[in-house]
């Protein structure tokens, strides 16, 4: 069956440290991928996507991703976390015809 | 001003009675989704429709029910056998790739 999974419920980074959050997919084919990021009582912000070719995407506020077919991962990094990235992690997945899914999420808290 | 526009923002339920959250949408996409957000469970797929007079069930279906017989709308129905419907549900659309969220509907049970 398709579907997500962030492994990590939260994660707590001192600022400055580097960051890598965790996101797995069950598909027969390599599907569309995604990263949200969703600050306290706000939406839902596009950091980066990935449809094809180069493997490493880069995104929005210092963020990258790596695509590893062989793991099935889409991998989300920073070099170095700032206090104001603290906020929700979302990894979706667009399979076919359509159907885009969500992981349950990671919280990042960065302490100072 | 083109968009998502979802309604209520706040919406309550008495027990045994369905309520329908609206989704409007005047950006001309095909395929619309319905999300609910609870803490720590992310955002689940409830059902999405790719064209009008078409809809596929998510993961979490059952206890709603949908209708696509305009592009532009997407209405949800929470029934009374959904026995947990206290979340925050958002509304979504899709073009290229590119998903555009509504601002959501908090939905309570009194």
């Amino acid at each position: 069956a398709q579907s997500v999974t962030q492994p990590d419920i939260h994660i707590t980074v001192s600022e400055g440290a580097s960051l890598e959050l965790r996101c797995n997919y069950s598909y027969g084919a390599t599907p569309y991928l995604f990263w949200y990021v969703q600050s306290p009582g706000q939406g839902l912000q596009l950091l980066l996507k990935y449809f094809s070719g180069d493997t490493l995407v880069q995104g929005i506020k210092g963020f990258e991703a790596e695509f590893k077919r062989s793991q099935s991962s889409f991998n989300l990094r920073k070099p170095s976390v700032h206090w104001s990235d603290a906020a929700e992690y979302f990894c979706a997945v667009a399979f076919a015809d359509n159907d885009m899914r969500f992981g349950a999420g990671t919280r990042l808290t960065v302490k100072p | 001003d083109g968009g998502i526009t979802q309604s209520p923002k706040y919406l309550f339920r008495k027990e045994g009675q369905n309520v329908t959250l609206s989704c409007e949408q005047n950006l001309n996409h095909d395929a619309m989704y319905w999300y609910r957000q609870d803490p720590g469970q992310g955002l689940r797929l409830i059902y999405y429709s790719q064209i009008v007079n078409d809809f596929q069930k998510g993961d979490i279906a059952e206890g709603y029910s949908v209708s696509r017989e305009k592009k532009e709308s997407f209405p949800l129905t929470v029934t009374s056998a959904q026995k947990n419907p206290t979340a925050f549900y958002l509304c979504a659309s899709k073009r290229n790739e590119k998903l555009f969220f509504g601002s959501g509907t908090q939905l309570s049970v009194l």
